[in-house]
């Protein structure tokens, strides 16, 4: 297995622009997280999704972040409009039934 | 709420040597511990995972243990090699059996040749 795929690698944007990042989960995982990971904060928990129905999505920033999870295989972060605070590193993660969860390589948003 | 804390946030030892690294959380009814490394500019690998039901996980060189009562892990790491140098993160249940996690900052290990 390829393992989670995460789309863009890297993303620089000015404030106000839309931004999208993209996740492949493992093929066969039930739940699909995303995360996102900060010097200051750490590692945060935005959104996470079961047989692609949202369950939780207390740890979104703003109206700005939306999620969503077409189908089993793909899932969407959208940020809109960006602001310069929203530069981080974001991760998708999948998980099993064992709730063990494998991360992708993450994305790195830099918002100028 | 559930909080994790990893002592110390950074670590820096000789190639060969066994180190300890530490992690606390306060709500000690958890389903599952899990430790992760990530490496620079990476994502996390996940290590070990321990269920509350297991006191102990091993892999190769790596040995976590779960004490729940008290809150605490801890992940042991044999004969330590410059490729072991990375971020290591403990996580554990935002809430008993819940799927959430709830991460620490990490401890930075760096191995010297």
């Amino acid at each position: 297995d390829a393992g989670v795929i995460q789309s863009p690698r890297h993303e620089v944007t000015e404030m106000g622009q839309e931004v999208t990042l993209r996740c492949k989960p493992i093929s066969g995982h039930d739940y699909l997280f995303w995360y996102r990971q900060t010097m200051m904060r750490g590692l945060e928990l935005l959104i996470y999704f079961n047989n692609n129905v949202p369950i939780d999505d207390s740890g979104m920033p703003e109206d700005r972040f939306s999620a969503k999870m077409p189908n089993a295989s793909f899932s969407t972060l959208k940020i809109q409009p960006s602001e310069p605070r929203d530069s981080a590193v974001y991760f998708c993660a999948s998980s099993p039934y064992s709730h063990e969860q494998f991360f992708g390589p993450g994305t790195r948003l830099t918002v100028l | 709420k559930q909080e994790v804390t990893q002592i110390p946030a950074a670590l820096s030892v000789p190639e060969g040597e066994n180190l300890v690294l530490n992690c606390s959380f306060t709500d000690s009814a958890i389903y599952n511990l899990q430790w992760f490394r990530q490496d620079p500019g990476k994502g996390l690998t996940s290590l070990l995972l321990i269920q509350s039901s297991q006191r102990e996980q091993t892999s190769g060189r790596l040995n976590a243990s779960l004490d729940k009562s008290s809150g605490r892990s801890t992940l042991y790491i044999a004969a330590s090699q410059p490729g072991d140098s990375a971020t290591y993160l403990c996580a554990v249940d935002a809430q008993g059996g819940s799927e959430k996690l709830v991460f620490g900052k990490g401890t930075k290990l760096t191995v010297n040749p």
